[in-house]
């Protein structure tokens, strides 16, 4: 399993806000910066939020990050059809020392 | 344009070596860590390696430690994997990514897929 946990799924239908937890440890999240990544079926992931909360040039706004303690969020508002994806939590863990990944979050919008 | 662009990919036996590549072009390649990840079919995403920018300096996860080897030429833009004594668990698809910070950044390439069966 992951040393990031995410929830396997989360679901919202058009137009509404969903939320993408990542929850980790001193180790990592807690010390650490965190990025998220967007993977849309058949495609090589895509930075999505850098810094745990920087949007890449290009990013819309509808995608934020926040950071608290040892757990990270992503927020997606005016959900649309195109979001359909896998989205992952990613930092670096000082005591291995590796980056790590959150096993992945599928959003479907219903 | 940034580009990554990964070959080498195939199938191999159980105990075999396969060396990918990921050609860089679109910026200087010599001045950014780079990292290798990878997703078995229908599954997340692992991380593999990761070289700093003289390629001094390389980190590897637990599952590959010992077997596998990062490098690079930073005369050729080229960014290297050797991977020996493959195992089926090592089947997936490996993306090349340049480094921000700590992390894989911005920049991906369109991966390339290892399949070690006999």
């Amino acid at each position: 399993q992951s040393v990031l946990t995410q929830p396997p799924s989360v679901s919202a239908a058009p137009g509404q806000k969903v939320t993408i937890s990542c929850s980790g440890s001193s180790s990592n999240i807690g010390n650490n910066d965190v990025s998220w990544y967007q993977q849309l079926p058949g495609t090589a992931p895509k930075l999505l939020i850098y810094d745990n909360n920087k949007r890449p040039s290009g990013i819309p706004d509808r995608f934020s990050g926040s950071k608290s303690g040892t757990s990270a969020t992503l927020g997606i508002t005016g959900l649309q059809t195109g979001d359909e994806a896998d989205y992952y939590c990613g930092t670096w863990d000082s005591s291995l020392p590796n980056v790590v990944f959150g096993g992945g979050t599928k959003l479907t919008v219903l | 344009e940034v580009q990554l662009v990964e070959s080498g990919g195939g199938l191999v036996q159980p105990g075999g070596s396969l060396r990918l590549s990921c050609a860089a072009s679109g910026f200087t390649f010599s001045r950014y860590w780079m990292h290798w990840v990878r997703q078995a079919p229908g599954k997340g995403l692992v991380w593999v390696s990761r070289i700093n920018s003289d390629g001094s300096s390389t980190n590897y996860a637990d599952s590959v430690k010992g077997r596998f080897t990062i490098s690079r030429d930073n005369a050729k833009n080229t960014l290297y994997l050797q991977m020996n004594s493959l195992r089926a668990e090592d089947t997936a698809v490996y993306y090349c990514a340049r480094g921000y910070s700590e992390l894989p950044g911005i920049y991906w390439g369109q991966g390339t897929l290892v399949t070690v069966s006999s």
